[in-house]
């Protein structure tokens, strides 16, 4: 069982620029979410996506924005960066049918903005 | 607006020291999960509890599950370092569709 991996691990952009960092989900799991994690505090939830289609959303910007492809991976998009979204970007995948949304959670991005 | 309070946010103790985390609504919940994250490494789950007055247990960690299922509580005894990391409760509120409501964490520091 392959579990859930995230590229690139560490990054690092300047104010304005656009990024993205991608996620393959564990095998066997169709939906993806994507949290946004500040140190030492618990993982906000930005988005879910499910059959390639966005499943619910947290409170950010349109400015951050996803793509969930056939094979269930998935990109999380962000423009015009801003300082504050300097954190460690968590993708976690699930099963759609399963009862209790468990999270499998990939060891994270770690996104610098300078 | 529904909350998951979480106490306490830091926590340093020796090893071997015994120490209880809590995980707290004034809303219902369908399911309640915990998760362990070590530095540089993403959550980790370590139990579902689902019933009120549920008990679970891995080893030296013990979860209960409040009898209205508006609570919960990690106990962890004989602590060690290994123990160390980010303790995360996240529950799925009754009637809210699966959403996932999670807690700010707990952060344990034990020492040798």
């Amino acid at each position: 069982e392959t579990g859930v991996t995230q590229s690139p691990t560490h990054l690092i952009k300047t104010r304005g620029q656009q990024v993205t960092l991608r996620c393959s989900s564990q095998s066997g799991h169709n939906t993806v979410s994507w949290y946004q994690q500040a140190l030492g505090q618990g993982p906000q939830f930005i988005f879910q996506y499910y059959r390639e289609e966005e499943n619910g959303r947290g409170n950010f910007p349109p400015r951050f924005s996803g793509l969930q492809f056939p094979n269930y991976s998935s990109e999380l998009n962000v423009n015009a960066l801003e300082l504050d979204d300097s954190a460690l970007y968590l993708c976690a995948s699930s099963l759609a049918s399963g009862a209790y949304n468990e999270q499998f959670f990939g060891p994270g991005t770690r996104l610098t903005v300078l | 607006t529904q909350l998951l309070e979480q106490s306490p946010q830091f926590l340093s103790i020796q090893e071997g020291e015994n120490l209880t985390v809590y995980c707290n609504s004034s809303s219902v919940f369908s399911s309640l999960q915990w998760y362990r994250q070590e530095p540089g490494e993403g959550p980790v789950l370590l139990v579902t509890v689902v019933t009120g007055g549920e008990v679970k247990k891995l080893k030296r960690l013990t979860f209960q599950f409040g009898d209205a299922r508006k609570d919960s509580s990690l106990h962890i005894t004989a602590a060690q370092p290994g123990d160390t990391g980010l303790y995360l409760c996240a529950g799925v509120y009754a009637g809210n569709n699966r959403k996932l409501i999670w807690g700010l964490g707990t952060s344990l520091a034990v020492n040798p």
